[in-house]
């Protein structure tokens, strides 16, 4: 356990669908990330949020559109994905101006 | 651009058996280096993390190396498990990152200990 949470840990759905997926952590932490893990791949990461706000977004898609009510909490809400948004969604924490980043389980995401 | 490659890919010893993980990257202006460790379809777990100024760090039969101005680390694991078998990989935070720590990544070296 390394006191970041993701929900859920799989997840299908189809192109018209949304979805969100949901991070917590538990670390006392005021920066928070999205990344995308694919298959052969190196990790790219997808937004930043620095004390609630968005300090990052690494040219996504707007199909994808992160929430970060507070410090705590990190959302990615999904809508009209295509099949190769297929991927390991990784969320992360770190302390701001800390070096080390935590990362949850991460979900494991399946457009049809 | 900051790139970092990770060899070997694919790497299978036999238990108890020592090996060495190697991570290159490009660029030497670097705040820190990080191993990682992940499990299959799970998370990653971080490993150890060396700062610039550092040239190792050790955790339990760990030990990370780094030789900033040859851009190489080494992840060094001593006497092999089969627990140990996962994915390993380097990620390095260059500076110009800033507060956002923009890390960058090797595609790993997935690790195969045989009983």
């Amino acid at each position: 356990e390394t006191g970041v949470t993701q929900t859920p840990r799989h997840l299908v759905m189809g192109m018209t669908n949304k979805k969100s997926l949901k991070c917590e952590q538990h670390l006392g932490h005021n920066a928070m990330y999205w990344y995308k893990q694919s298959a052969k791949k190196p990790l790219e990461l997808m937004f930043v949020y620095n004390f609630k706000e968005q300090t990052e977004n690494n040219s996504v898609p707007s199909r994808f559109s992160p929430e970060c009510p507070n410090s705590s909490h990190l959302f990615l809400h999904l809508h009209t994905l295509q099949p190769e948004d297929s991927a390991l969604y990784l969320c992360a924490s770190s302390q701001e101006g800390g070096n080390e980043q935590f990362f949850g389980p991460g979900t494991r995401l399946t457009v049809l | 651009k900051q790139e970092v490659t990770q060899i070997p890919a694919a790497l299978s010893v036999p238990e108890g058996e020592n090996l060495v993980l190697n991570c290159s990257f490009t660029d030497s202006a670097i705040y820190n280096l990080q191993w990682f460790r992940q499990d299959p379809g799970k998370g990653l777990t971080s490993l150890l993390l060396i700062q610039s100024s550092q040239r190792e760090q050790t955790s339990g039969r760990l030990n990370a190396s780094l030789d900033k101005s040859s851009g190489r680390s080494t992840l060094y694991i001593a006497a092999s498990q089969p627990g140990d078998s996962a994915t390993y990989l380097c990620a390095v935070n260059p500076v110009g990152a800033g507060n956002n720590r923009k890390l960058i990544w090797g595609l790993g070296t997935s690790l195969a200990v045989n009983p």
